[in-house]
């Protein structure tokens, strides 16, 4: 079946770190993979996608890529800030429709 | 454009009560879908609503949850009657075709059945 895999949490990070949140997925076809973000008191922000192999989602300087060989879609950022401080979740769609959630990445940056 | 509005924002209830989630979508979006997220764990999909009609009702739990959208615009969830492990997070959202493929997501309904 259709999952999606994502690292345990939570990340704790200084300011400016470097950050990576790792996401695996297993699908049948060839899926669409999303990076959804919750703030504090939020609701999920569509952060990034991508809905091809080798595609690269970008937005707010954070980065991921489609990675067909290694069934991987991991989340990046050069330098985090405070600000960046949320759940993550990468989430995959397939032909029918419905998103497929991991279960979030808490990430806490520390100034 | 206003986006995905759900209400109430917060339900404490007991066990064996019924409560109504309700989800306004953006306007001019046929695909609406319900989500939830219990104790921590991943997002589930619960259904999927193409104007009024269900699409997918795979992600239903069972039959104490009944979703409808009449007239093809809001929707509401109903719990009847609730039980514990109903507590969570009820998230909405919709897109407008599914060639779009981006679902636009609530702030969700945060449930917690006592």
């Amino acid at each position: 079946g259709n999952s999606v895999t994502q690292m345990e949490g939570p990340v704790t990070l200084s300011e400016e770190a470097f950050l990576t949140i790792n996401c695996t997925y297993t699908a049948t076809g060839y899926p669409s993979l999303f990076w959804y973000v919750q703030y504090p008191g939020e609701g999920l922000q569509l952060l990034l996608k991508a809905t091809k192999a080798d595609d690269k989602g970008s937005n707010k300087g954070f980065e991921a890529t489609y990675r067909k060989e290694t069934t991987s879609f991991h989340l990046e950022k050069g330098s985090v800030q405070v600000s960046d401080s949320a759940v993550y979740f990468c989430a995959l769609r397939t032909y029918t429709d419905k998103l497929i959630f991991g279960t979030g990445t808490r990430l806490q940056v520390f100034p | 454009e206003a986006g995905v509005t759900q209400f109430p924002s917060h339900s404490v209830i007991e066990k064996g009560q019924t409560v109504t989630l309700r989800c306004d979508p953006i306007s001019g979006h046929d695909n609406l879908y319900w989500y939830r997220r219990v104790m921590g764990k991943e997002i589930k999909f619960l259904l999927h609503f193409v104007k009024e009609s269900k699409q997918d009702e795979s992600g239903m739990p069972n039959n104490r949850f009944l979703a409808e959208r009449t007239g093809g615009t809001y929707s509401t969830l109903k719990v009847q009657p609730a039980e514990l492990e109903d507590s969570g997070v009820y998230f909405c959202a919709s897109s407008r075709d599914r060639s779009q493929e981006t679902q636009y997501f609530g702030p969700g309904t945060r449930l917690l059945v006592l």
